[in-house]
């Protein structure tokens, strides 16, 4: 059964640097994930599409702070710099023939 | 610039119907597969259905599966949900979303069920 874990909240200092996981669950380390963002009272904001080598490719206007990277089944977000504006909701998501998939979502508090 | 922009929410009561719309404007929508995504209050984002490019293939999540029908018109760069057999549990606000890594959403409609 494809699975999506995230950790249910994280939190880190203005100015310092984050790394969110979502983890695939087993048999499906070999699949993309895609990051979205969702800042509160918000819509979701796509943010990149996350191969399992490690490359991405961002959303328009998405900015250099944000970046992934990948290991095994691991799937990372990490956001430098954070500033207030990055206090949000994160989830990955993933997809197979017929199905899509959002993990339970990390919210982030910037402190 | 890509738009998608959903309307035809509302309060309908339990059993009842309603039929959501998304409007697609910025790109060749004829060349995409589009989503259905919902958020109830205070919850995360749960997939509801896809549709590929030409409706050749169509899914659905189980727990919309024979209440919901996803279409598309190609010509009116237009999707839709036919939501029938409402339930409270259905109450969400769903969001239009573009391709299999969703890399663009719209706004957003509230769909509320309750009697």
């Amino acid at each position: 059964q494809l699975v999506l874990t995230q950790s249910p909240s994280a939190s880190a200092s203005l100015g310092a640097s984050v790394k969110l996981t979502c983890t695939l669950s087993s048999g499906h380390s070999s699949y993309a994930i895609a990051w979205h963002q969702q800042q509160p009272e918000k819509g979701p904001r796509y943010l990149m599409k996350l191969n399992s080598d490690g490359s991405h490719s961002k959303g328009d206007g998405i900015p250099d702070r944000f970046s992934g990277s990948s290991s095994g089944a691991e799937r990372y977000l990490t956001i430098s710099s954070l500033q207030s504006e990055d206090e949000a909701d994160y989830y990955c998501q993933t997809w197979g023939t017929g199905l899509w998939v959002f993990g339970g979502g990390t919210k982030l508090t910037v402190l | 610039e890509v738009q998608l922009v959903e309307s035809g929410g509302g309060l309908v009561k339990p059993g009842g119907s309603l039929r959501l719309s998304c409007a697609a404007s910025g790109f060749t929508f004829s060349s995409y597969s589009m989503n259905w995504v919902r958020q109830a209050p205070g919850k995360g984002l749960e997939w509801v259905s896809s549709i590929s490019s030409s409706s050749s293939y169509i899914y659905y999540a189980d727990s919309v599966k024979g209440r919901f029908t996803i279409s598309r018109d190609n010509a009116k760069n237009s999707l839709y949900l036919q939501m029938n057999s409402l339930r409270a549990e259905d109450t969400a606000v769903y969001y239009c979303a573009r391709d299999s890594h969703v890399d663009y959403w719209g706004q957003g409609t509230l769909v509320t069920v309750s009697s």
